[in-house]
């Protein structure tokens, strides 16, 4: 079944403007990692935030986890064109062996 | 060198034909995955193995098939195409079952059942 939500479905913003991605799953879980996948390619693997850790840095992107509201947000700062892209958040939930991933959201950066 | 390959990159074939897709990787990962992505983007699981073991086997038609010759392979067959089994098809791997450094994804197999 599907655990994750992206919010929103789709942004489009300027280029140098932060964009904010946000996600919610529903059950407990060990780690939280978003993705993100350009148009007729695989996904690519962000980062990764574990259940016990609140915010995470790598480059431009920051995300946080709060595990009480089941939710976590990625943002990029000062967007290019080629952060256009679909993101997606991915769950592994508590005791299980693959990861849950949300619907995604459409990213558009122009230029 | 690509780190996880799939073939094909297209597939377009008939109802009732029979296809596969393989899947290898040159990361010394331990498990692989196979994935679907409907129209609406949406990534579901099929299959995980590890080492060679299947490990999931999510509520999928037994039309598909998956088999790990070893660790490094992962192919997929399906019988029988239907209509809806059109989508993207993608493998991806891991180091191990916990996945810390994230799952490592191929190109996907764009299938289209006619």
């Amino acid at each position: 079944s599907q655990q994750g939500e992206e919010d929103p479905q789709a942004l489009s913003i300027q280029e140098g403007e932060n964009a904010t991605m946000n996600c919610s799953y529903k059950t407990s879980i060990n780690n939280l990692q978003w993705y993100r996948q350009n148009s007729g390619r695989g996904l690519v693997h962000l980062i990764l935030i574990r259940s016990n850790e609140r915010e995470k840095h790598s480059g431009r992107l920051r995300v946080t986890l709060d595990t009480s509201k089941k939710s976590s947000s990625l943002l990029i700062t000062a967007s290019r064109a080629a952060d256009t892209a679909s993101y997606f958040c991915a769950t592994k939930k508590t005791g299980a062996n693959n990861l849950f991933f949300g619907t995604g959201t459409r990213l558009t950066v122009i230029p | 060198d690509t780190a996880v390959s799939q073939t094909p990159k297209y597939l377009v074939t008939q109802m009732g034909n029979d296809k596969s897709i393989k899947c290898e990787q040159n990361l010394g990962h331990d498990t692989m995955y196979w994935y679907k992505q409907d129209s609406k983007k949406f990534l579901k699981i099929m299959f995980s193995y590890n080492n060679k073991e299947l490990i999931i086997n999510e509520t999928v038609p037994n039309r598909f098939s998956p088999k790990s010759p070893d660790k490094a392979h992962l192919n997929l067959h399906i019988n029988s195409l239907e209509l809806g089994d059109s989508a993207v098809y993608f493998c991806a791997s891991s180091q191990d079952l916990v996945g810390y450094d994230g799952y490592t994804f191929g190109s996907g197999t764009r299938l289209t059942v006619v």
